[in-house]
């Protein structure tokens, strides 16, 4: 079965340190894999995709299958990140989301 | 251009009662899901639909119907409402085919069951 697993429900980090947010899936075909973001008081979107392999707001993902992980990066963290942060796996037809992670970027 | 509307945005429902939620969408996309959003739950698929006229169960169908009669629209009903389906609920939709599957959602719709 296909899960998205994302370990951590809340990290904290002060403006400029590097952030981090992993999330590790288990699928055995080939997945699309995204990173959505919810802002306060606002609907999800499409932070960036891995078929992309681009860098949205100075994060980035890599896609590791021999690790199964889909972790996202930013070398240098902003107030404005602080969000909830959903992993997120589509097979064929279905879209499934991780626990999701909330970012407390600290001034 | 709306993208995908929710309504209603709120809601207080009594145990035992019925409703349904309506999402429409107007960027003609194949996909629709339904979906409920619980503090550590994270966002779980509860019903969702490769197209007009179908529809599948996610991974907590239980106590819960959906109809896509027409391709812009995909219902969710719930028959006799419970306190456990309180919830915050999002609809989203996106076109099928690989490498054009963004998601796009409603802004939500918060429903409490007393």
């Amino acid at each position: 079965a296909q899960r998205v697993t994302q370990p951590e429900k809340l990290l904290s980090v002060f403006k400029g340190a590097p952030v981090e947010l992993k999330c590790n899936y288990s699928y055995s075909g080939s997945p699309e894999l995204f990173w959505y973001v919810q802002y306060s008081r606002q609907r999800l979107q499409l932070l960036l995709r891995h078929i992309s392999r681009e860098s949205i707001k100075g994060f980035t993902a890599d896609l590791n299958k021999g690790e199964t992980s889909f972790h996202l990066k930013k070398p240098f963290a902003q107030e404005e990140d602080s969000a909830m942060y959903y992993c997120a796996l589509r097979n064929t037809d279905k879209l499934i989301f991780g626990t999701g992670t909330r970012l407390q970027v600290f001034p | 251009n709306a993208g995908v509307t929710q309504t209603p945005k709120f809601r207080v429902l009594k145990t035992g009662q019925s409703m349904t939620l309506l999402c429409a969408q107007d960027m003609n996309h194949e996909y629709m899901y339904w979906y409920r959003q619980d503090p550590g739950m994270g966002l779980r698929l509860i019903h969702y639909s490769v197209g007009e006229g179908t529809t599948a169960k996610g991974e907590v169908p239980d106590g819960y119907n959906v109809s896509r009669l027409k391709k812009q629209n995909f219902l969710l009903g719930l028959e006799s409402a419970a306190p456990s389906q309180t919830s915050v609920y999002f609809c989203a939709s996106s076109f099928r085919h690989r490498g054009h599957t963004e998601a796009f959602f409603g802004q939500g719709t918060r429903l409490t069951v007393v």
